[in-house]
């Protein structure tokens, strides 16, 4: 079955390491979208992509970065790991002409 | 850029009443509203959602409603059950849909008391 998935489901790093969470979609799915979640804010936009090659900023998109070069991945890389950083990291895909966002199940990240 | 507020934080109700739960955005271009469910855990659920060209969406006991006037919109839930114990979010979109990526609300955390 077509799916949504992230890795690694627990990360514990250090301050000022590079982070890289994997996303990876079978759907075929152009649109791919990356949120944090943390109590009290909800889940919040970092970083956007409608295909590949694309890639858009999101309300948190500071210390972010993002790469696209096929249509089924879309990993999130953290350039110098920070406390503020830890955080629920949700993926979510969409196909280009349907709004429906269907989320993975997530990436649990402490920065220590 | 867009901001979704919700109302209430937490919401209890006895099983077999109703709950409601409202939202309202700003960006009056946003035009796709959807409902997450999420269990504790677990990943966002969608369960309902509403486009700016309607203003009343019903799925069985779940029901949304929009005033593009107001920019608000609400979910209702009718007959409440235990499994509906959950959080619950609203979010809005920008111009462009889904697509654009979505904004959400705090959360509603609803409690469905036996």
């Amino acid at each position: 079955d077509a799916e949504i998935t992230q890795s690694p489901r627990h990360k514990i790093t250090e301050t000022g390491r590079q982070v890289t969470l994997a996303c990876h979609q079978t759907w075929n799915h152009n649109n791919m979208f990356w949120y944090r979640q943390d109590l009290g804010h909800g889940l919040r936009l970092i970083h956007y992509s409608y295909g590949v090659q694309d890639t858009n900023k999101g309300e948190v998109s500071d210390g972010y970065s993002v790469s696209r070069s096929n249509t089924e991945d879309l990993p999130l890389t953290l350039e110098s790991a920070a406390s503020s950083q830890t955080s629920v990291y949700f993926c979510a895909s969409s196909t280009h002409n349907r709004d429906t966002q269907y989320f993975g199940p997530g990436t649990r990240l402490t920065v220590l | 850029g867009e901001n979704v507020e919700q109302h209430p934080s937490t919401l209890s109700v006895q099983e077999g009443d109703s709950a409601v739960i409202k939202c309202t955005y700003s960006d009056s271009a946003s035009n796709y509203f959807p409902w997450y469910k999420q269990e504790l855990g677990k990943r966002p659920q969608l369960i309902i959602d509403i486009r700016s060209n309607v203003g009343e969406k019903k799925d069985q006991r779940i029901a949304v409603t929009l005033n593009k006037t107001a920019k608000h919109f609400s979910l209702h839930i009718t007959e409440t059950q235990p499994e509906d114990s959950a959080v619950y979010f609203c979010a809005a979109s920008g111009s462009g849909g889904g697509a654009d990526g979505l904004t959400f609300g705090k959360g509603t955390h609803l409690i469905i008391q036996p």
